[in-house]
């Protein structure tokens, strides 16, 4: 299995510009998970979906975030308008359903996002 | 809310042994997950215990207790690859997982 692909790997971008992270889950993972990482804050969870449906958006910092995942293999993430706060490196994670919370996440390479 | 507490920086030898300390507070628990981040990659997994008691896998255990809120991975027989920050997760009730701050490891020559 390829694993957990996102892209783009590096993004640079303007404050203000409207930026879209992609990610594939690994196939057959019902699971996918948003986070965050930042030296200040660690690794924060944004968004889960289950199935194609956002379950808990409760770490989306504010409406500039949105995430979409119209189909089991592909899942957006966007930040409209951008800020200079924004910067980090933002990771995409799958899992499998069998195991229920307990079942292992695999993340992606992540996309390292720097807003100037 | 949830809290996961791991100390910042550690500093071992090669060949040596370290310890790595969590203690979590949190709002359902459904087990306690070590993952390894290299410098610039994403984290990986290495180890789950949802049972209080000591999980080997080689060079790495993990050890749980749940009436204590405490868990510490045991890194022994360090190499150089293992420099690394090392991330203590919490597994919630509802699939989250909520993770510490990290360890970084620094294994010196």
């Amino acid at each position: 299995d390829a694993g957990v692909i996102q892209s783009p790997r590096h993004e640079v971008t303007e404050m203000g510009q409207e930026v879209t992270l992609r990610c594939k889950p690994i196939s057959g993972h019902d699971y996918l998970f948003w986070y965050r990482q930042t030296m200040m804050r660690g690794l924060e969870l944004l968004i889960y979906f289950n199935n194609n449906v956002p379950i808990d958006d409760s770490g989306m910092p504010e409406d500039r975030f949105s995430a979409k995942m119209p189909n089991a293999s592909f899942s957006t993430l966007k930040i409209q308008p951008s800020e200079p706060r924004d910067s980090a490196v933002y990771f995409c994670a799958s899992s499998p359903t069998s195991g229920g919370a307990r079942e292992t996440q695999y993340f992606g390479p992540g996309t390292r996002l720097l807003v100037l | 809310g949830q809290n996961i507490d791991q100390p910042t920086e550690m500093t071992a030898t090669e060949g040596a042994i370290v310890q790595i300390n969590c203690t979590y507070q949190t709002s359902g628990f459904n087990g306690l997950f070590w993952y390894q981040q290299h410098a610039g990659e994403a984290p990986t997994f290495l180890s789950y215990n949802v049972l209080d008691g000591l999980e080997e896998k080689g060079r790495f255990s993990s050890f749980l207790s749940r009436s204590k809120g405490y868990s510490y991975l045991l890194l022994k027989e360090l190499q150089m690859k293992d420099s690394a920050s090392y991330l203590c997760a919490a597994a919630l009730n509802d699939y989250k997982l909520s993770f510490g701050a990290g360890t970084t490891v620094t294994v010196r020559a």
